[in-house]
């Protein structure tokens, strides 16, 4: 069955510091990979996804993430933290076509002036 | 376009009560889902309907828990009765197409159940 594991279930980081979320997973097949986010009193929005080519994906707010099948990582970063970018991130992965989302427990992201 | 909407967005019930969570997905989207987040841990599936059919339903807890989706349109989750392990955060989606792997799910707000 697959998993997702975020290690770290709360990160601070100083506004304009890196921001780097970490995502594994575990699946007996390629897996098609997501990145959301949740705002306070909102419902999660897609920041990016991975299904299939290149391994870096750009997604909304300047964040990306880099699929990297032999370390079964799908990690989140963006270069510099924004005060708007303290939320909720949760990685999750579907196995194939018709398969159901495994969310990760997501990890709360506070950004410090 | 409206997104998709749950009502109530909070609920607190005393156990045993019975709880009815309301979800419209986006018009047009054929496919609703409903997750469930309990103690802060991972978001768990609960089911999926395809219009009014239930395609996967492999989630549901037990049988306490009884969702519906007449016409295809808007959906309810009963808990009757409810217990405390219950509480958490009850999310619906929505997709216009099943397979998701080239398309996103829209979520809604979330329902914050607590169970006293």
């Amino acid at each position: 069955a697959q998993s997702v594991t975020q290690l770290g279930s709360h990160v601070s980081v100083s506004e304009g510091a890196l921001v780097l979320l970490r995502c594994n997973y575990s699946s007996s097949v390629p897996p098609y990979l997501f990145w959301y986010v949740q705002y306070p009193n909102q419902g999660l929005q897609l920041l990016l996804k991975y299904t299939t080519g290149a391994t870096l994906v750009k997604g909304i707010n300047g964040f990306e993430a880099e699929f990297k099948k032999s370390e079964t990582s799908f990690h989140l970063t963006k270069p510099s933290a924004h005060m708007s970018d303290a939320a909720e991130y949760f990685c999750a992965v579907i196995e194939g076509y018709g398969q159901n989302f495994v969310f990760g427990p997501g990890t709360r992201l506070s950004v410090l002036p | 376009e409206a997104g998709v909407t749950q009502f109530p967005s909070h609920s607190v019930i005393e156990k045993g009560q019975t709880v009815t969570l309301r979800c419209d997905p986006i018009s047009g989207h054929d496919n609703l889902y409903w997750y469930r987040r309990v103690m802060g841990k991972e978001i768990k599936f609960l089911l999926h309907f395809v219009k009014e059919s239930k395609q996967d339903e492999s989630g549901m807890p037990n049988n306490r828990f009884l969702a519906e989706r007449t016409g295809g349109t808007y959906s309810t989750l009963k808990v009757q009765p409810a217990e405390l392990e219950d509480s958490g955060v009850y999310f619906c989606a929505s997709s216009q197409h099943g397979g998701t792997t080239n398309e996103k799910l829209f979520f809604g707000s979330g329902t914050q159940l607590s169970v006293l």
